[in-house]
């Protein structure tokens, strides 16, 4: 049973373009993270959302988790090459594991 | 502050061999765990160890061990190694448990292992 589903799987698209990427469970997060991973490397910590329906903002990037705490969104605007790389969340469900999605991997093209 | 360490950063290995990779935490941190990842199953979880004790463990056969050290360094074990085992192996630190409220997680870069 997958327990984070995150969508789409894959995205390519132009420089300057705006994108949303999405994680979804049918259970409730005790809190989520989104991190950024680049080919070779570990995934770097973008953000963690605690409070059902909190929004941040990291430059280009929008952050949301829902009311439900259910799921959570990933909004960039103006997409850069610098931005390509593999989207992943993280959950925690009561305060036990802690669980990844399969990522969105994102090209953005010059 | 020094990151997460992960030694080495790649390693071939023969079927039947066994491996073991060490990972040093962010000074402080007392969780570390360790994740699989491959293009086929992306990142899954190993195991966890805060303050020496494992406290969680994922799906993985018993071939696959770890132990976590009173400073808080982390070694994971893989024996008999088996071609599926070929993967980047991370580790990840945190101050807290995994799962406590706003915890955060910190990768290492990872290590490649190819076995043949």
């Amino acid at each position: 049973t997958q327990l984070l589903e995150q969508s789409p799987q894959f995205l390519s698209i132009q420089e300057g373009e705006n994108l949303t990427v999405y994680c979804n469970s049918s259970s409730v997060f005790s809190s989520l993270q989104w991190y950024r991973q680049e080919p070779g490397e570990g995934p770097v910590l973008l953000v963690t959302v605690v409070t059902g329906g909190e929004v941040k903002k990291l430059k280009r990037l929008t952050f949301q988790f829902g009311d439900a705490r259910k799921d959570s969104s990933l909004h960039i605007t103006a997409a850069q090459p610098g931005d390509t790389g593999l989207y992943l969340c993280a959950v925690s469900f009561n305060f036990n594991k802690f669980y990844f999605g399969s990522g969105t991997k994102l090209n953005v093209k010059p | 502050k020094a990151g997460v360490t992960q030694t080495p950063r790649y390693l071939i290995k023969t079927r039947g061999q066994q491996v073991t990779l060490s990972c040093s935490p962010i000074s402080g941190h007392r969780s570390v765990s360790w994740y699989q990842q491959t293009p086929g199953q992306g990142l899954q979880f190993l195991f966890e160890y805060f303050s020496e004790t494992q406290r969680n463990k994922g799906n993985f056969p018993g071939r696959f061990s770890g132990r976590q050290f009173s400073n808080s360094r982390s070694e994971m074990n893989v024996s008999t190694l088996e071609l599926g085992d070929s993967a980047l192996y991370l580790c990840a630190s945190s101050f807290g448990v995994l799962g406590q409220s706003g915890t955060e997680a910190f990768f290492g870069q990872g290590t490649r292992l190819t076995v043949v």
